[in-house]
């Protein structure tokens, strides 16, 4: 079935970095796009950016420019969100998703799936 | 950015009742909503896409509404499992954006 698999949670000090994985399974990893959604502690759903899996084109979020990348291994059908000088309030639970409304040739899709998350913990 | 008003920010009702929630964007964005329900330590969940399509295996009682600036989710008659923060999201404009969530407690 479709699916995607998050890595393991990770506890990073203030000013390192991290990279999390999105291993996707059950579909053709280049046709659709993976969403990057931050969820931090109590709080909302926030929308990162994207990442065309084909093309390897990224859209960030204006607030997200400069401090996350997004990448993937087409290889390995697994994409990368990696998030660099991390400050003690980016501490949050990151989700890949890839979400209803259109694939990357711009037909519609209509399955949404979500990863389990990967908490990412920030302190010194 | 669009941003998405949901209220109320609470709900609490009892088994059996209806709930009624409220998403409101800050301009137009056709029908391009979709709603999630998300429990603790779960990941959010899809209801409904282009506000009224039910997603797979979503129970009847799930209902979607709603087009242009204003939208609603319906649950005709609250089960226990249903308590949950629900969330709308709009798929327009660029960036996505996410409403800031309606908890719905069941009491």
């Amino acid at each position: 079935q479709v699916q995607l698999v998050q890595s393991g949670a990770e506890m990073k000090k203030p000013g390192a970095s991290v990279k999390v994985s999105c291993k996707a399974g059950g579909y053709t990893f280049t046709d659709y796009f993976i969403h990057w959604v931050r969820q931090a502690p109590g709080q909302g759903l926030e929308w990162m950016g994207r990442i065309n899996p084909n093309s390897g084109a990224t859209n960030l979020a204006q607030k997200f420019q400069g401090s996350v990348t997004m990448t993937r291994d087409t290889s390995i059908s697994t994409a990368y969100m990696e998030w660099s000088s991390l400050k003690s309030d980016d501490t949050a639970v990151f989700y890949c998703v890839k979400l209803w409304g259109w694939t990357v040739a711009g037909t519609s899709d209509f399955l949404d799936v979500w990863g389990q998350g990967t908490a990412v913990t920030v302190s010194s | 950015e669009t941003l998405l008003t949901q209220s109320p920010a609470t709900l609490s009702l009892s088994p059996g009742e209806r709930a009624t929630l409220s998403c409101r964007a800050s301009q137009y964005i056709g029908n391009s909503l979709g709603w999630y329900q998300q429990k603790p330590g779960q990941a959010p969940r899809l209801l409904f896409y282009y506000a009224s399509n039910r997603a797979t295996d979503i129970p009847a009682r799930f209902s979607g509404s709603g087009s242009g600036t204003d939208f609603t989710l319906t649950i005709s008659s609250l089960e226990p499992e249903d308590s949950a923060v629900y969330y709308c999201q709009q798929r327009r404009s660029w960036p996505d954006t996410f409403g800031q969530g309606t908890k719905l407690e069941i009491k």
